[in-house]
């Protein structure tokens, strides 16, 4: 299994401001993924990203809202842009462990809220 | 595309009554099949997966058989206790999804003493 740990935990957030949420893992993995949980709804996943390349993003997100760094095999950061109140939500740093059946592990998310 | 619905909650249940959270699934293929539970303050748990067909997940007195001919993955468990007070997520992913999660929209589940 993996061990992931994400700073902040939560914060309080002026719109318009950005801040950056980091992600640490215990082991050396190849993908990290960035999920958000708005509130009362479900995850979704925001992007992918491989140390030494850019992020592949899913759709619906794009790299200047959610610009994400992967400087090496055990970090990662994403930033979330420019915030506004629809922003608030839960972020969560995740790992997939185990190959082709594998499972994510998921670090304790940091939750922003937008005022 | 995948998609995965849950029953609507959310649930209120008495201590030791019986649990089912049903979830059902649209996917290609084959995918592996998961439950997540996040209690409350804390972050997202695996509580138990299956990854072929009539496969059966267990865990914590938890289990979810994996039902290709149903599309189904519903959770149950015989006697629930306050501590299984939680959401309970039901997930799928495909074989060549790397990371990629669909999950479904959660069920709040409260154990009353």
């Amino acid at each position: 299994s993996a061990v992931i740990s994400q700073k902040p935990s939560r914060d309080i957030c002026q719109r318009g401001t950005s801040l950056t949420i980091q992600c640490q893992v215990d082991s050396q993995v190849t993908m990290m993924f960035w999920y958000r949980q708005q509130p009362g709804q479900s995850l979704t996943l925001i992007a992918t990203a491989n140390q030494g390349s850019e992020a592949t993003y899913e759709s619906g997100f794009v790299i200047d809202k959610f610009p994400i760094s992967r400087p090496n095999l055990t970090f990662s950061t994403l930033t979330v842009s420019n915030m506004s109140p629809e922003d608030s939500s839960i972020y969560l740093c995740s790992v997939e462990w185990g190959g082709a059946s594998g499972e994510l592990f998921f670090g304790e998310g940091s939750r922003l809220t937008v005022l | 595309g995948n998609s995965v619905t849950q029953m609507e909650g959310p649930v209120t249940l008495s201590e030791e009554a019986f649990l089912t959270i049903n979830c059902t699934y649209t996917a290609t293929g084959y995918p592996s099949l998961f439950w997540y539970v996040q209690y409350p303050g804390e972050g997202l748990q695996l509580l138990l997966k299956a990854t072929k067909a009539d496969d059966k997940g267990s865990n914590k007195g938890f289990e979810a058989t994996y039902r290709k001919e149903t599309t189904s993955f519903h959770l149950e468990k015989g006697s629930v206790q306050v501590s299984d007070s939680a959401v309970y997520f039901c997930a799928l992913r495909r074989r060549t999804s790397y990371g990629k999660l669909t999950f479904g929209q959660g069920t709040i589940l409260t154990v009353h003493p």
